[in-house]
């Protein structure tokens, strides 16, 4: 099953505007995982929030966590038509048989953003 | 900049073919990963491997195996492939956790079986 699901499942928007996504997920983390994914290519890693942080910067990018609500969101300011992609979260749930950890990721959301 | 390799963009299969797909990382990693990727299901772990030759299941094993002889190359084999293996397959690979704990993807392979 997956842990975490995106919210919304696609959204448009116009350039220049702000994009905000959100991930929910089911059990306590370590971490959490931002990734995009242009069409038909692979997963680029964005940004790792850690469980005891609430908020983290990248750029364009904002990240929040709310732990208590089991919950993040991703806002991208000022969007560019480059930004068109989908946007995935990941959380790491440990592997008890191995002793190492498994990643399991949303849905996604897919994000158009209009010139 | 890390770089993982998948042998193939596209590949076309016929039911019952064995199939192997490869994955070669440049980084010196310990995990990789080998994920499908399907509309409305996002991504789904098949296998994963933390050494050489050490492998665990996934949340989607049936169907797959997977060699894992060398450090820097995990392959995946579907044994007789079926036609609701078709799909995008992602390669990914990753440092220890505790190291850090992003991971590097490949452009991955659409595989079609008929």
């Amino acid at each position: 099953s997956q842990q975490g699901e995106e919210d919304p499942q696609a959204l448009s928007i116009q350039e220049g505007e702000n994009a905000t996504m959100n991930c929910s997920y089911k059990t306590s983390i370590n971490n959490l995982q931002w990734y995009r994914q242009n069409s038909g290519r692979g997963l680029v890693h964005l940004i790792l929030i850690r469980s005891n942080e609430r908020e983290k910067h990248s750029g364009r990018l904002r990240v929040t966590l709310d732990t208590s609500k089991k919950s993040s969101s991703l806002l991208i300011t000022a969007s560019r038509a480059a930004d068109t992609a989908s946007y995935f979260c990941a959380t790491e749930r440990p592997h008890l048989t191995s002793g190492t950890y498994k990643y399991i990721f949303g849905t996604g959301t897919r994000l158009k953003v209009l010139a | 900049d890390v770089k993982v390799t998948q042998s193939s963009r596209y590949l076309v299969k016929r039911t019952g073919e064995k199939v192997f797909l490869e994955c070669v990382q440049d980084m010196d990693h310990e995990n990789m990963f080998w994920y499908r990727q399907d509309p409305g299901l996002g991504l789904r772990l098949i296998y994963f491997s933390y050494d050489v030759k050490m492998k665990e299941k996934g949340d989607i094993p049936e169907g797959y195996s997977v060699s894992r002889e060398k450090k820097e190359r995990f392959s995946l084999i579907l044994e007789s492939a079926s036609t609701n293996q078709t799909s995008m397959y992602l390669c990914a690979s990753s440092p220890p956790e505790g190291v850090a704990y992003e991971q590097y993807f490949g452009p991955g392979t659409r595989l079609t079986v008929t």
